[in-house]
């Protein structure tokens, strides 16, 4: 199975700040890698697929890249909706494996 | 809009069964990769299941010989099957709707989630 190690675990920051999350997979991935926000009580939401492609209706803040073993989640403009959780998963073959997850709160 | 409900969970004592059932609209159950994906309480996401819309199904170990994902064509509804059910599988349950890029499937769609409470 791939493992999938994000860091950091948890971040906290300021409404208008910059966050980079990384996930790390246990082997190439290539480009099929995918990053979910979770709320409390809410189901998951895709942000970004293919590593670098940006959900329908997802602002342009969010913004991911990486491609093989090392992937990055950016939030430029940090706003109010988006401290929550996020995890990275990979879709290069099952079974499908996520990150622990990175929170993400206000400082 | 796609719409996802998942039903069927609750409390059920270990060694027993429950039947989780996602119902779909906006989004054709049969012509779409279809998975669950489970949240113990606290805890990260786990994948569990897929059905493949040519109806193959694949397992995540920890499930595998206990759990069947299954389909209703007619009903445009997903299901999922849990024998044997062990404190472990306490979770909310979601149902997933994936989307294919570029060779490759992505959870795109989610239901609300079912919480699985599995003790005596």
């Amino acid at each position: 199975d791939i493992q999938m190690t994000q860091s950091p675990s948890s971040v906290s920051a300021s409404v208008g700040d910059t966050v980079t999350i990384t996930c790390r997979a246990s082997q190439g991935i290539s480009s099929w890698l995918a990053w979910y926000q979770q709320k409390p009580g809410k189901a998951p939401k895709l942000l970004i697929y293919a590593a670098s492609s940006l959900q329908s209706g997802v602002p342009s803040r969010f913004s991911g890249s990486g491609s093989g073993t090392d992937f990055t989640l950016t939030i430029s403009s940090l706003q109010p909706e988006d401290f929550a959780t996020y995890y990275c998963q990979q879709a290069s073959s099952l079974p499908y494996t996520f990150g622990q997850g990175t929170k993400l709160e206000i400082k | 809009e796609v719409q996802l409900v998942e039903s069927g969970g609750g409390l059920v004592q270990p060694g027993g069964s429950l039947r989780l059932s996602c119902a779909a609209s906006g989004f054709t159950v049969s012509s779409n990769y279809m998975s669950w994906v489970r949240q113990a309480p606290g805890k990260g996401l786990e994948w569990v299941s897929v059905i493949y819309s040519g109806g193959s199904t694949y397992y995540a170990d920890s499930v595998k010989g206990r759990f069947t994902i299954s389909r209703d064509n007619a009903k445009n509804t997903l299901y999922l099957q849990m024998n044997s059910l062990r404190a472990e599988d306490t979770a909310v349950y979601y149902c997933a709707g994936l989307g294919s890029y570029n060779s490759a499937e992505y959870f795109q769609h989610w239901g609300q989630g079912t919480l699985v409470t599995v003790s005596s």
